[in-house]
């Protein structure tokens, strides 16, 4: 069964505090997505990586970045986060050239700033 | 850049009746990929249905089809025979081939009534 797996599915952070959000992917995908999810806006990309090393700025980058130092493996940092973060974060893959299958996700991790 | 729109926040539909969720884009790639994703309250993120650009036919994937429009940049799902497990928010998205990322619409919350 594939997976995509989140390392937390709750998360409650003080203001100020560096947090790492961290996604695991088992099917040798070559691209992985952030979102974020709030009522009424669906969700937003907030980075994107095609490749180990490589990442691309989605349309809400802003106070977040991401590293990617393993193929499945992709970490979303807030770097001192704030009330405005709190949200949930969404991780998936798919594979490179193979659109049709579509993108998998994680569980989520719903992530609140006090 | 890729947009998707999803102008119906939220719909009923009666057992046992079709319905239609609207979905509009705008791309400037030539080649692209249309997704559909289903997400009960439960929060995970289900893959419906995919239909590529150059697809001539529209995607059918057992009560779902896809009304793919490509002059009116539109791609419509069909629920067909709605039940009561159809009550979930319906997201639609998008890829290009220039970029890989995955876009997203704010998406449409479908109560299906007995």
């Amino acid at each position: 069964d594939v997976k995509v797996t989140q390392s937390s599915r709750y998360l409650v952070k003080r203001t100020g505090e560096k947090v790492f959000l961290e996604c695991v992917q088992d099917m040798d995908h070559e691209n992985m997505f952030w979102y974020r999810q709030d009522p009424g806006l669906g969700l937003r990309l907030i980075y994107f990586s095609y490749d180990v090393k490589m990442k691309e700025k989605g349309d809400i980058p802003e106070g977040y970045s991401v590293s990617r130092e393993k193929k499945e493996r992709f970490s979303l940092i807030l770097e001192s986060a704030s009330t405005n973060q709190t949200s949930m974060y969404l991780c998936a893959s798919s594979r490179l050239g193979d659109r049709a299958e579509g993108a998998f996700f994680g569980q989520g991790t719903r992530l609140t700033v006090v | 850049a890729q947009k998707i729109t999803q102008t119906q926040p939220g719909m009923f539909v009666q057992e046992k009746e079709a319905v239609t969720l609207d979905c509009t884009y705008d791309t400037s790639d030539p080649s692209y990929g249309l997704f559909w994703y289903k997400q009960p309250s439960s929060g995970e993120m289900i893959f419906l249905i995919y239909q590529g650009s150059y697809d001539q036919q529209n995607a059918t994937e057992g009560r779902y089809s896809l009304n793919f429009q490509k002059a009116r940049k539109s791609a419509n799902l069909v629920i067909s025979a709605s039940q009561l497990g159809d009550s979930a928010m319906y997201f639609c998205a998008i890829m290009g081939d220039s970029s890989y990322k995955l876009i997203f619409g704010s998406g449409t919350r479908l109560l299906v009534r007995p």
